[in-house]
C-alpha cells in the first residue's frame, strides 16, 4: 500500500501569495494531522481530523491558515496571504482508531515551503 | 499543557557503544508512548511503540516505560553511524483521540 502522499514537494512562493499544500492518506486511516516543523519550534500540530471532521485546530497559528478534509482520501492546508514567517516544512501523517497497534502516525514526505 | 521533554543534545556516541535517549513526560494519563527517527531532511519514521511498564526490544533497539517516573527511554545497542538522526519521542495523551505530542527531538551523533 502507498503511504502518505503529499504535494507538491516543494514550494517556493512570494509573499502575499495563496498557498496550497496537498495530502493524500493512507487507505483506511480515519485520522489525518497537519505539521508544521521549523528548527526554532520543532513539529507543531496544526490540525487533525477524524473521520474528515476538524477535532482540534487550536495549533492553527492564525487566520490565514486554513484546512479541509472534503473526504477520506484527501485534505488541503491552505495559506493566504503567506508570509516569510510561514516558510518551514509541512508534513501529513495519518492513523488509525483502534489498540496502540493501529495508534501509529505514518508521515507523508513533507512540503518544504519558502516563502520569499 | 501537555508537553514531552528531551534533551535536545548532541548526543556523540563512538561505534559500537550504547547510545541512551531519554524522555519525560507531564500527562500522567498518557498510556501509549513512541519512539520516531528521523534523518535529516526526511519525514519522521516510527522505530517503536511502548505501552506497559518495562522495557521493550526489537533488534538493536530497546524501549523503557516507567509510568510512575513519567519517564521513557531508547536504548541503541552496537550504535552505528547510519543510527546518526534526531529521535523523537511522542505520547498519546488522555483525552480519547489519536493526536501525539511530540518531543522537541535528541540528536544523536555515532562517530566511527
Amino acid at each position: 500500500d502507498a503511504g502518505v502522499i503529499q504535494s507538491p514537494r516543494h514550494e517556493v512562493t512570494e509573499m502575499g501569495q495563496e498557498v496550497t499544500l496537498r495530502c493524500k492518506p493512507i487507505s483506511g486511516h480515519d485520522y489525518l494531522f497537519w505539521y508544521r516543523q521549523t528548527m526554532m519550534r520543532g513539529l507543531e500540530l496544526l490540525i487533525y481530523f477524524n473521520n474528515n471532521v476538524p477535532i482540534d485546530d487550536s495549533g492553527m497559528p492564525e487566520d490565514r491558515f486554513s484546512a479541509k478534509m472534503p473526504n477520506a482520501s484527501f485534505s488541503t492546508l491552505k495559506i493566504q496571504p503567506s508570509e516569510p514567517r510561514d516558510s518551514a516544512v509541512y508534513f501529513c501523517a495519518s492513523s488509525q482508531t483502534g489498540t496502540v497497534y493501529t495508534d501509529t502516525q505514518y508521515f507523508g514526505p513533507g512540503t518544504r515551503l519558502t516563502v520569499l | 499543557q501537555k508537553e514531552v521533554e528531551q534533551n535536545s543534545g548532541p548526543l556523540s556516541v563512538p561505534e559500537g557503544a550504547i547510545a541512551s535517549l531519554n524522555c519525560t513526560y507531564s500527562d500522567r494519563g498518557s498510556q501509549s508512548f513512541f519512539w520516531y527517527r528521523q534523518y535529516s531532511g526526511k519525514s519522521p519514521e516510527l522505530i517503536m511503540f511502548i505501552y506497559s511498564n518495562g522495557d521493550k526490544e526489537d533488534g538493536r533497539f530497546t524501549a523503557q516505560l516507567n509510568k510512575a517516573s513519567q519517564y521513557v527511554s531508547l536504548l541503541i545497542r552496537d550504535s552505528q553511524p547510519s543510527d546518526s538522526a534526531t529521535y523523537l519521542c511522542a505520547a498519546k495523551p488522555s483525552g480519547g483521540y489519536n493526536k501525539l505530542i511530540f518531543g522537541a527531538g535528541t540528536r544523536l551523533a555515532v562517530h566511527p
